[in-house]
């Protein structure tokens, strides 16, 4: 059972230009979360989505930034006009159901550098 | 509305004993432990739900204090691959986990 798997693990981009990252969740999960973290800091809440829907956002800027998970697929969280404070590592973790007994687990993570 | 995780950082010798502390500033329904070593993914250690229960993991153990509002990750006689920085993360019951800024744990040999 492969585990949440994300590409690219590196990806560099200049500025202006897109960048998509993508989850695999692990099988049979159809929750997925995506944080942000910057160097020597802790992950930072982005977006909950379960398939098909955007469950939670909040933390997710609102221009640039947009996620989805579609019925088949990996989820897509992309970045439009990237700028340098764009760079940092994105981690996405999914798991089974909702509730607060549910284990989440990480995938490796994108590590974006912005050019 | 961000955890508060004391201390930042810790230094230890092999074999001795270290307590990582998770407060919140609103009620908790559960907190979430992971362990991230420096470059990868961080990796779950485990749950604790409201009700002031305690869970062990061989050497690591946690409390969730609910009156509080906080959980306490107690690591006894540390393992070199202890090292790496703790995170705890609380959920707030909207199923959606907010972590702290970590706790730097090094050990020595």
């Amino acid at each position: 059972n492969a585990g949440v798997m994300q590409n690219p693990r590196h990806l560099v981009r200049r500025r202006g230009q897109e960048a998509r990252l993508r989850c695999s969740p692990m099988k049979g999960h159809s929750h997925v979360y995506w944080y942000r973290q910057l160097p020597e800091e802790g992950l930072k809440f982005m977006v909950y989505l379960q398939k098909e829907n955007i469950i939670d956002e909040s933390g997710m800027p609102k221009e640039r930034f947009s996620a989805e998970f579609p019925k088949e697929g990996p989820s897509i969280l992309r970045i439009q006009q990237v700028v340098r404070g764009d760079s940092a590592a994105y981690f996405c973790a999914s798991s089974q159901h909702w509730g607060a007994d549910t284990e989440a687990f990480f995938g490796q993570g994108t590590r974006l550098t912005v050019v | 509305q961000q955890p508060v995780q004391s201390p930042q950082a810790v230094i230890l010798r092999e074999g001795e004993d270290a307590v990582i502390n998770c407060s919140s500033s609103k009620a908790l329904y559960s907190v979430h432990w992971y362990r991230q070593k420096h470059g990868e993914a961080p990796v779950f250690l485990m749950i604790l739900l409201k009700g002031g229960e305690q869970k062990g993991h061989e050497k690591i153990s946690a409390s969730f204090n609910e009156k509080k509002q906080q959980s306490s990750l107690y690591l006894t006689a540390s393992q070199l691959s202890y090292s790496g920085t703790y995170f705890c993360g609380t959920e707030w019951g909207d199923d959606k986990i907010i972590f702290g800024k970590g706790t730097r744990l090094h050990i020595l040999p």
